[in-house]
């Protein structure tokens, strides 16, 4: 199995600040015969369900706001919040789609400092 | 409005079933592999299952495998997930999610996920 491993386990970020989350897979998810990076990045509010914010590690869905950007290949992706907003309080988790099972981090809960 | 909706959890004494459901509304499942995801109380998501478009491709996770079934009724667009011999440890809020492209190798990310269903297993 590819384990993930996200860190730090929390943060807290001012708001307007910068939110830096980083995952770390156990073997690397880069396709090469697409040359796709098969990771996502999803965000979890309180008592919410998941919500995919970022496929194939860099490509935002729709209505994403652009301050949520991902970035990396291979086995070292991160998550970035350019300006923290008190509706980005949660808990952001990377999963990996290259093979089964599909692996999830343990997640990286966001806080407002 | 896409949407899936569980149904079918509860609190369930160890060892026995319990069946759960995933509706889909919106759009029609035959074109998606359909995922179960698990999250324990104050926990992180843990995959559970995925169940092939068509039906005929199913993986499990090490810690249900042999315990539970997964099944899909495309003409009524839905997943269900059978779960038997429950333990303890099974406790959770248990989501149904799609993805596109493949099941068992390099797949797609699980665009659309539903509320979730909370199953209790305890004595």
């Amino acid at each position: 199995d590819i384990v993930m491993t996200q860190s730090p386990d929390s943060l807290a970020v001012s708001l307007g600040g910068r939110a830096t989350i980083n995952c770390k897979s156990s073997q690397s998810v880069l396709f090469s015969s697409d040359n796709k990076n098969y990771l996502a990045w999803y965000q979890q509010k309180p008592g919410q369900s998941p919500r995919l914010l970022i496929s194939w590690a860099s490509t935002r869905e729709s209505g994403v706001p652009e301050r949520f950007s991902g970035s990396g290949s291979g086995t070292d992706f991160t998550l970035s919040i350019s300006s923290l907003q008190a509706e980005d309080v949660a808990v952001y988790y990377c999963q990996q789609y290259y093979n089964t099972p599909r692996t999830f981090g343990q997640g990286t809960k966001v806080e407002i400092k | 409005q896409v949407q899936l909706v569980e149904s079918g959890g509860g609190v369930v004494q160890p060892g026995r079933s319990l069946r759960l459901s995933c509706a889909a509304d919106g759009f029609t499942i035959t074109s998606y592999a359909m995922h179960w995801v698990r999250q324990a109380p104050g926990k992180g998501l843990e995959w559970v299952a995925v169940i092939s478009s068509d039906g005929s491709d199913k993986w499990f996770s090490d810690s249900v495998r042999g315990r539970f079934v997964i099944s899909r009724d495309n003409s009524r667009n839905t997943v269900s997930l059978e779960m038997h011999s429950l333990r303890v440890e099974d406790t959770a809020i248990f989501y149904c999610a799609r993805s596109t492209m493949g099941v068992s190798a390099a797949g797609a990310a699980f665009d659309v996920w539903g509320h979730g269903t909370v199953v209790t297993v305890s004595s």
